[in-house]
């Protein structure tokens, strides 16, 4: 299988909250998890990557935690403020529809997240 | 570097026309993977190109087709048009591909096309 499920699909927090995100994927090959920031008109941009090798990895207020065993990988946003708000996209690395090592990536569906001053 | 360019940045087509929209990625990238992005279904992968070879497909219907020159820049087809093709189109750019070492890919701005 090929499903990333992302939730929540929105998310409201106050200024200086944390803000975490998380996401579960069905390929037990994939080992590759990219997370995008998207502004309203603009393109995603990754904002912080993680491989299955790696259980976590931080990045100043931006962290990422991988589970393997469960599947399931989280962003966390601490010290929110005005302009983290965007939709965020999880992805993971799966599996093309012929197998073999041609990965491709599927995305989640996104979080509307809106820090509140 | 420069980043990811598309082109056109929008787009306005009737039913049953055809479009085709161009990518060229990050100098030096040698994998372009396109998507399609609607509000409901988040971004959904088209296909990727790599060494102007196909490498992966996603699963849409024959009539959306695309290409990869010697320069890496690519380009997507889209025949016999339909109201549901309204979408934002991104495409993507990485060294290797996912298919390869599953590296970071970089998205262009995307082109807007909407179907009248």
């Amino acid at each position: 299988g090929e499903n990333v499920e992302q939730h929540p699909s929105t998310l409201s927090v106050q200024e200086g909250d944390s803000a975490v995100i998380k996401c579960t994927y069905s390929d037990s090959a994939s080992n590759y998890f990219p997370w995008y920031k998207q502004e309203l008109g603009k393109r995603p941009q990754l904002i912080i990557d993680i491989r299955s090798n790696v259980g976590e990895k931080k990045d100043q207020r931006i962290a990422v935690t991988l589970n393997k065993t469960a599947k399931h990988f989280s962003l966390h946003i601490t010290e929110t403020q005005p302009e983290d708000s965007a939709v965020y996209f999880c992805a993971a690395s799966t599996r093309g529809r012929s197998g073999g090592s041609n990965y491709k990536l599927t995305f989640g569906k996104g979080t509307l997240l809106t820090v509140n001053p | 570097k420069a980043g990811v360019t598309q082109t056109p940045r929008y787009l306005i087509k009737t039913r049953g026309q055809q479009v085709t929209l161009s990518c060229s990625p990050i100098s030096g990238h040698r994998s372009v993977s396109w998507y399609q992005q609607t509000p409901g279904q988040g971004l959904q992968f088209l296909f990727e190109y790599f060494s102007e070879t196909q490498r992966n497909k996603g699963n849409f219907p024959g009539r959306f087709s695309g290409r990869q020159f010697s320069n890496s820049r690519s380009e997507m087809n889209v025949s016999t048009l339909e109201l549901g093709d309204s979408a934002l189109y991104l495409c993507a750019s990485s060294l290797y591909g996912s298919g390869a070492g599953n590296q970071p890919q970089h998205f262009g701005d995307g082109t807007r096309l909407s179907i009248l």
